[in-house]
């Protein structure tokens, strides 16, 4: 079965850090990008960072970087996401998903976890 | 504010026509593809339509996607009670060099 699973979520402090984990089965990992994406209570979905499948290409949204920073390990058939100096506002469930690209084009997340819950409360 | 513009809301009746929109710019929707998104209550995102009006394997033929210019649309026909849910479009974004996903638009069916 075609299956990711995130892990590593909690309640952290205001400044902490903190690092989610994806583990990914029952597919090639190494022949998709993968994705986090997150969802703060009650609101939308909102993308944070995307990696390649040989990490050679790393992009992050705009208001996260600099603190937040991808990575994956394609012999673990793993994807992480190493969050520093956290705040209120990450407070949020956090998504893998991975996604197919070929020749600069993505053609969806096909496939999502289900999500592993952050909380940074004092 | 999203980059991606959608009504926060929709509504129908079972058998309806729904359709939304997702209003972008040149930087985005002009010149990427967008793929769109179902989250029922509770659970995490499905994608529903890829490359503007691609279906994955799976998906009804109930649902449809066109794009024009620097707006996209997603249409629901023969609307039925689990449809109800959040849908989403999602495309990339020359300007911030990363990706987008609209504000999100609540199908409520009546």
């Amino acid at each position: 079965e075609v299956q990711l699973v995130e892990s590593g979520g909690g309640l952290v402090k205001p400044g902490d850090s903190l690092r989610l984990s994806c583990a990914a089965s029952g597919f090639t990992f190494s022949s998709y990008s993968m994705n986090w994406v997150r969802q703060a209570p009650g609101k939308g979905l909102e993308w944070v960072s995307s990696i390649s499948k040989s990490s050679s290409y790393i992009y992050y949204a705009e208001s996260l970087k600099g603190r937040f920073t991808i990575s994956r390990d394609n012999a673990k058939n793993s994807l992480y996401l190493q969050m520093n100096s956290l705040r209120a506002e990450d407070t949020a469930v956090y998504y893998c998903a991975r996604e197919y690209c070929s020749g600069g084009i993505c053609y969806g997340k096909d496939i999502w976890g289900q999500g592993t819950m952050v909380i940074v409360s004092s | 504010q999203s980059v991606l513009t959608q009504p926060p809301s929709a509504s129908g009746t079972p058998g309806q026509r729904v359709t939304i929109s997702c209003s972008g710019s040149s930087s985005n929707i002009g010149s990427h593809t967008v793929n769109w998104y179902q989250q029922l209550p509770g659970t995490a995102p499905k994608l529903l339509i890829y490359s503007n009006n691609q279906r994955p394997s799976g998906v009804p033929d109930r649902f449809s996607g066109s794009k024009s210019g620097t707006s996209a649309s997603l249409a629901i026909s023969g609307l039925q009670s689990e449809d109800e849910a959040d849908y989403y479009c999602a495309t990339w974004d020359d300007s911030l060099n990363g990706r987008l996903f609209g504000g999100g638009t609540k199908l409520t069916v009546l």
